[in-house]
């Protein structure tokens, strides 16, 4: 299968904790993205890179969280000193982008996180 | 006035049955248009990218009307496995940028019975 992968698919933790997610983009993407979902809400974007470069941050990202993509590959994101309010489903797409256009993105399978 | 608007629903019909789903989109610098298809406790998945000359493919039907900042998705001939969440999407290019990330519609629930 050479999709978007994420590691682990559930995490159960507790409150104060810190978590590291992990994503393997599809291999020839450039661009890596993360989200975060919760119940009866779409996707909420958090950041995302241009090979190791990241590129922009949402407001939601606060301080706790961190991400990285040191070789343009794989990514990691680690929330730090977890809160219940941090309990979603934290997505991963990658796409491909080789100049202005419309590209797509394609999702990975996602780690459920519970903050108890 | 959020971003992207969708009605949730549900919308509840039976097999063989034509439905429509309808988007608005606030931002009118967006340039990227998309549906998304999550089923229950899954990722989302692209349908299909919306176009501004519209676009079909098989059973699905996708329009974008531009001036009224509206994106629509027409199934035709339902089957029970359309039964899932439909996902407007929209992105727009920041001045001097490139695509980033993607703008989510909260979803509409489809429950097509048998």
């Amino acid at each position: 299968d050479t999709g978007v992968s994420q590691n682990p698919r559930h995490k159960i933790t507790k409150r104060g904790q810190n978590v590291t997610f992990r994503c393997d983009p599809i291999s020839e993407h450039n661009r890596l993205y993360w989200y975060r979902q919760t119940l009866g809400q779409g996707p909420e974007f958090l950041t995302y890179f241009q090979n190791e470069a990241q590129l922009e941050k949402s407001r939601l990202l606060s301080d706790r969280f961190s991400a990285e993509r040191p070789k343009g590959s794989f990514s990691t994101l680690e929330i730090q000193r977890t809160e219940q309010g941090d309990s979603a489903m934290y997505l991963c797409a990658s796409s491909l982008e080789f100049g202005p256009g419309n590209y797509e993105q394609y999702f990975g399978p996602g780690t459920r996180l519970t903050v108890t | 006035r959020k971003e992207v608007e969708q009605d949730p629903g549900p919308f509840n019909v039976p097999e063989g049955a034509t439905v429509a789903f309808n988007c608005t989109y606030s931002n009118s610098a967006s340039q990227s248009f998309f549906w998304y298809r999550q089923d229950c406790r899954k990722e989302p998945k692209l349908l299909m990218s919306v176009y501004s000359s519209g676009n079909e493919d098989g059973r699905f039907t996708a329009q974008l009307n531009r001036a009224s900042q509206y994106i629509s998705l027409l199934i035709r001939d339902s089957k029970l496995s359309d039964s899932a969440t439909y996902l407007c999407v929209v992105n727009f290019l920041p001045p001097g940028g490139s695509q980033g990330n993607l703008i989510f519609g909260k979803g509409t629930k489809l429950s097509v019975k048998p």
